[in-house]
């Protein structure tokens, strides 16, 4: 299957506080997990992604952690600020054509 | 701007009309993906070509829509006989394929509304 699930779907959070997002993906095959970060009226852009090769990534206030064999990833932003409000999207390579299969989304409200 | 370009931005269209929508990828990127999203949810993969080849539709993806990168470098998606499900922001995106998984960047986007 094809299923990339998000939990949970809002998300508020006191400005500073952290934020963590969850997926979970179904194929086995999966091996590359991407982040997009989507603001309003705005495209998609990647924020980090993790290869199943390793377990975490961090990029500044940013780090993903991967569980392949739970297969589920998470988000985590430390420090919230109100730039970080926007729909953050998770998605899995499926097969091995990089194709992606995107999650519904997150959306993610920091309270200043 | 060198990013990933599409036009037109916007396109209102009747009920059984065709439009046609383009995507410029990044100019070096040989990966060129089409993308449907509707409100709430996120992208959700149509096609995507290595170069001029399509390498993959969705099963999703009705004989009503057609795509095509005839040079390996823009790439045009045309939707006959338009009906209101058809109504969505459909986004382009493009990589630089080179043996390993890599970004792709999104272009703006055309809005889509069947009346």
């Amino acid at each position: 299957g094809e299923n990339v699930e998000q939990h949970p779907s809002t998300l508020s959070v006191q400005e500073g506080d952290s934020a963590v997002i969850k997926c979970t993906y179904s194929d086995s095959a999966s091996n590359y997990f991407p982040w997009y970060k989507q603001e309003l009226g705005k495209r998609p852009q990647l924020i980090i992604d993790i290869r199943s090769n390793v377990g975490e990534k961090k990029d500044q206030r940013i780090a993903v952690t991967l569980n392949k064999t739970a297969k589920h990833f998470s988000l985590h932003i430390t420090e919230t600020q109100p730039e970080d409000s926007a729909v953050y999207f998770c998605a899995a390579s499926i097969g091995g054509n990089n194709r992606l299969a995107f999650g519904k989304g997150n959306q993610v409200v920091v309270i200043p | 701007d060198t990013g990933v370009s599409q036009n037109p931005r916007h396109k209102i269209t009747k009920r059984g009309q065709n439009v046609t929508f383009r995507c410029d990828p990044i100019s070096e990127h040989n990966r060129l993906y089409w993308y449907r999203q509707t409100l709430g949810q996120g992208p959700e993969f149509l096609t995507y070509f290595q170069n001029e080849a399509q390498l993959e539709k969705s099963r999703l993806l009705s004989d009503r829509f057609s795509a095509e990168r005839p040079k390996g470098s823009f790439s045009t998606l045309e939707i006959q006989r338009t009906e209101q499900g058809d109504s969505a922001m459909y986004l382009c995106a493009s990589s630089l394929e080179s043996g390993g998984y890599t970004e792709q960047f999104f272009g703006p986007g055309t809005r889509l509304t069947v009346l």
